[in-house]
């Protein structure tokens, strides 16, 4: 069955930090991978999506993602980070056939200090 | 365009009473997700339509829940006989087709009192 497991509960960085949010994902064929943020009152927005090809996905609002098979991880990542990131973040794993039904991890709340 | 629309945005409810939950897709969508974000939870997939018929509902918790797609565009989730472990935020999401990018609504937060 599949899972992903998202360590790191809250994540503080200061603006113009660089930033790294874990995802790791356990599927047995090769999952198609996304992550999503949301931000309070909104809906979930999807940064960046990963199905095949090149390991490392560049999103929108500068974020970027690298896939690692051996690792079994699919790593969030933002060189310089705006306070307008801060949000909750959500690894999701679909799988390859028939419908896309997503499995998401539980969050990570990224809190951005001035 | 318009996105993926819910309503209402909030239904307080009292324990046993029935409750319907909207979704109105993105026009053109054939492919309608119902998931559930419990506090402090990603979200958890519960029901997947394929135009008007429901393709996978296995995320389902019991048979006290239901939803219906008879056009195969507005979508409406029934739960019968709430109960307090219900209370969660109820997300839509509609895509192109099964394997395209999943757009989600804003949520309706569900409260049984």
């Amino acid at each position: 069955a599949q899972s992903v497991t998202q360590p790191d509960i809250h994540i503080t960085v200061s603006e113009g930090a660089s930033l790294e949010l874990r995802c790791n994902y356990s599927y047995g064929a090769t999952p198609y991978l996304f992550w999503y943020v949301q931000s309070p009152g909104q809906g979930l927005q999807l940064l960046l999506k990963y199905f095949s090809g090149d390991t490392l996905v560049q999103g929108i609002k500068g974020f970027e993602a690298e896939f690692k098979r051996s690792q079994s991880s699919f790593n969030l990542r933002k060189p310089s980070v705006h306070w307008s990131d801060a949000a909750e973040y959500f690894c999701a794993v679909g799988v390859q056939t028939g419908a896309n039904n997503l499995f998401f991890g539980t969050g990570t709340r990224l809190t951005v200090i001035p | 365009g318009a996105g993926v629309s819910q309503t209402p945005s909030n239904k307080v409810t009292e324990k046993g009473k029935y409750v319907e939950l909207r979704c109105d897709p993105i026009s053109g969508h054939t492919a309608l997700y119902w998931y559930r974000q419990s506090l402090g939870q990603g979200p958890e997939f519960l029901i997947y339509f394929q135009g008007t018929g429901a393709a996978d509902d296995s995320g389902l918790p019991n048979d006290r829940f239901f939803a219906v797609r008879p056009e195969g565009s507005v979508s409406t989730l029934k739960i019968q006989r709430t109960e307090r472990g219900d209370s969660a935020v109820y997300l839509c999401a509609s895509s192109l087709s099964p394997a395209e990018e999943q757009f989600f609504g804003p949520g309706t937060r569900l409260t049984v009192l």
